[in-house]
């Protein structure tokens, strides 16, 4: 039920591109991908909605595809401060009876670690 | 901006003991997550309030149990404690008025049982 990250970790160089992928096996209503530093929180990066457009800001993006159920995390031209776990966390579809359907808590993904070297 | 205050931030509790976490959550925030994160592991996802009640659960030992007061804090009191209970503790708010409920992350508690 875990969605799962790929790749598991990956070592760039300032200037790099990549790119994370979270896959799930069960419908999705929305993706939400975080950055954890070691020992700290994870910080809120975007979040995708199913039938919403692809979103992002300056060098990172993140598109949803949701017949695969699938969502990708767009790294360009890294810094180092991109360093860190990357986790998708995925929202179930909306149907419960519950306060307007929301299911609201996140299933996080097996995470990636990425490492930004000068 | 006002981010999600937890406290306190670092707690040490023999077996067997209780322990009680706060949250605090952003200005305007109406819904309370919590989420326990082991080393090396994602954050799972044990419980969460949106106006007061609870309103999802996840894998929440039945040894801890949560509530959301009027202020919109909450508190996370757990029992028993057991060393597999040490890990962070994080706690999340979210706001219904945005509709995409983003979840903003607290600092964390780290809970070291002994």
């Amino acid at each position: 039920q875990q969605p799962v990250q790929s790749p598991q970790a990956v070592i760039l160089r300032e200037g790099e591109d990549a790119v994370i992928n979270c896959s799930s096996s069960k419908a999705l209503y929305s993706v939400h991908w975080y950055r954890q530093k070691h020992g700290e929180a994870p910080v809120f990066l975007m979040i995708l909605l199913k039938g919403g457009e692809q979103k992002g800001h300056e060098k990172i993006s993140a598109s949803f595809n949701e017949k695969k159920q699938q969502s990708s995390l767009y790294l360009t031209a890294s810094q180092l401060s991109y360093s860190g776990t990357y986790f998708c966390g995925t929202e179930p579809p909306r149907d419960g009876p519950i306060y307007g359907g929301a299911t609201n808590k996140l299933i996080f993904g097996t995470g990636t670690l990425l490492a930004v070297q000068p | 901006a006002a981010g999600v205050i937890q406290s306190p931030r670092h707690l040490i509790k023999e077996k067997r003991e209780t322990a009680t976490l706060k949250c605090y959550p952003i200005p305007r925030h109406d819904t309370v997550y919590w989420y326990q994160q082991g080393p090396g592991q994602d954050p799972q996802f044990l419980i969460s309030f949106y106006e007061k009640m609870q309103s999802d659960k996840g894998s929440i030992p039945d040894r801890f149990s949560a509530q959301q007061f009027s202020d919109y804090h909450s508190e996370l009191n757990m029992s028993s404690l057991e060393l597999g209970d040490s890990a962070l503790y994080f706690c999340a708010s979210s706001s219904r008025d945005t509709f995409s409920y983003e979840q903003y992350f607290g600092p964390g508690t780290r809970l070291t049982v002994t």
